[in-house]
């Protein structure tokens, strides 16, 4: 199948920076991707939807300006994570369809403190 | 919340017994998907069953669909230590393409030895 390649796998931040995580298609091109979020032992909320080209689309209750999100190929989108607090802390996985099927990549687990 | 359901939280089995996890899930949709987790892991796809399929088989997988309940199951027969994991069952609701998926609240399979 379809390889979706997210990276780093885990990332300890200070308070207030910021952290990049690149979510790749290795294999496909992607004009959209998806970014979720999942906290311990919970189910991924669907965070933004990433487009190639264009801005992203953010879910209800997600801060645009918090979670910067850049998709300027069609292989890569960045979710920047900005002033990183405590609570940002959590489990970041991007998704690509290729047909009707999503490959995930293999999560980034963010830790802030 | 659009968030699904699904039950029970957590199953606990011995290896060869066969393990039933439901979701039930709250809007039409396109398909109905489902994915396991390895803990601290990205998702792996595991079948997808269209809105107008009732039921589907995969190895030792058999998802059932019914539209009418807003339902589905997903069964692993012959369970195996290996299968221990999260499930988790996504829908592609109608109204916003399939691809924006809506993870249920997951399943947390543990098979003994």
């Amino acid at each position: 199948g379809a390889v979706v390649s997210q990276h780093p796998s885990w990332v300890i931040c200070k308070s207030g920076t910021s952290v990049k995580i690149e979510c790749r298609s290795l294999d496909f091109q992607a004009t959209t991707m998806f970014w979720y979020r999942q906290f311990p032992k919970q189910s991924l909320m669907l965070m933004a939807t990433s487009n190639e080209g264009s801005k992203a689309t953010y879910e209800q209750g997600v801060e645009k300006d918090k979670f910067l999100i850049n998709h300027a190929s069609l292989t890569l989108s960045t979710l920047t994570v900005t002033s990183a607090h405590p609570e940002d802390s959590s489990f970041y996985i991007c998704s690509a369809f290729l047909n009707t099927e999503a490959f995930f990549g293999q999560g980034t687990r963010l830790t802030v403190v | 919340s659009q968030q699904g359901e699904e039950d029970p939280q957590a199953l606990s089995i011995q290896e060869g017994e066969n393990a039933t996890m439901n979701c039930s899930y709250k809007t039409s949709i396109n398909n109905l998907q489902w994915y396991r987790q390895n803990s601290g892991r990205g998702l792996v796809h595991l079948i997808l069953i269209r809105s107008n399929e009732r039921e589907k088989h995969s190895g030792r997988l058999r998802v059932t669909l019914d539209t009418s309940k807003k339902s589905s199951s997903l069964l692993i027969t012959a369970s195996r230590a290996a299968d221990t994991a999260s499930y988790f069952c996504a829908t592609g609701p109608k109204n916003t393409g399939f691809q924006k998926l809506v993870f249920g609240t997951g399943t947390r399979l543990l098979v003994s030895p």
